[in-house]
């Protein structure tokens, strides 16, 4: 079975564009969360969604937006990109968000590299 | 913000050699997760320990737990060169009621020399 798939691998923006990231979860899988990973720092939590409601928010200004489709894909948009918005951004997918993640790891696709010039 | 903070930062140990990776964090937890990151790549999760285990194995990981300190521990035995990477620990935080996400320290960067 595939893993989580995320595209594109990589992007290369400018500042003021506009960026869209897609994400595909593991067959079977109804929660998708979002990470942003500044070079050499720990994952920091973007948004979660499952049944294509969201189930939180980090702290990321509204530029950061996200949604979560039928067949359970989801689509992380960022508007207005600053230089800071450069970093590599993951997605997560996990069976069931409802249940504890006790019982449940989250499993990762290898993420989109952007870079804003 | 982390909520957890890995040491150390760097480690480099030869091959054969064990290699012994701490996490602390601020706030009580449910469980606590340890995932690995080679360069460039998503994070595979190593291993899950819940809050009422003070240890568990798979292979040749040791997480060990202790609530008290607010820290865990990740002994990687018998090191190969494949093991290195960036190893991270990740807490659980209360999004809603039964929804979490994981909140990240900062990592260790783990190097085995040949």
């Amino acid at each position: 079975d595939a893993g989580v798939t995320q595209s594109p691998t990589h992007l290369i923006k400018t500042r003021g564009q506009h960026v869209t990231l897609r994400c595909s979860p593991i067959s079977g899988h109804k929660s998708v969360s979002w990470y942003q990973q500044v070079l050499g720092q720990g994952p920091q939590f973007i948004f979660q969604y499952y049944e294509k409601e969201e189930r939180g928010r980090g702290n990321f200004p509204d530029r950061f937006s996200a949604r979560q489709f039928p067949n359970y894909s989801s689509e992380l948009n960022v508007n207005a990109l600053l230089l800071g918005d450069s970093a590599l951004y993951l997605c997560a997918s996990s069976l069931d968000g409802s249940l504890s993640l006790s019982n449940q790891p989250q499993h990762f696709g290898d993420g989109t590299r952007l870079s804003i010039l | 913000s982390q909520q957890g903070e890995e040491d150390p930062q760097a480690l480099s140990i030869q091959e054969g050699e064990n290699a012994t990776m701490n996490c602390s964090y601020k706030t009580s937890i449910n469980n606590l997760q340890w995932y690995r990151q080679n360069s460039g790549r998503g994070l595979v999760h190593l291993i899950l320990i819940r809050s009422n285990e003070r240890e568990k194995h798979s292979g040749r990981l040791r997480v060990t737990l202790d609530t008290s300190k607010k820290s865990s521990s990740l002994l990687i035995t018998a090191s190969r060169a494949a093991d290195t990477a960036s190893y991270f620990c990740a807490t659980d935080k209360e999004l809603i009621q039964g929804a979490q996400k994981l909140v990240f320290g900062q990592g260790t960067r783990l190097t085995i020399n040949p």
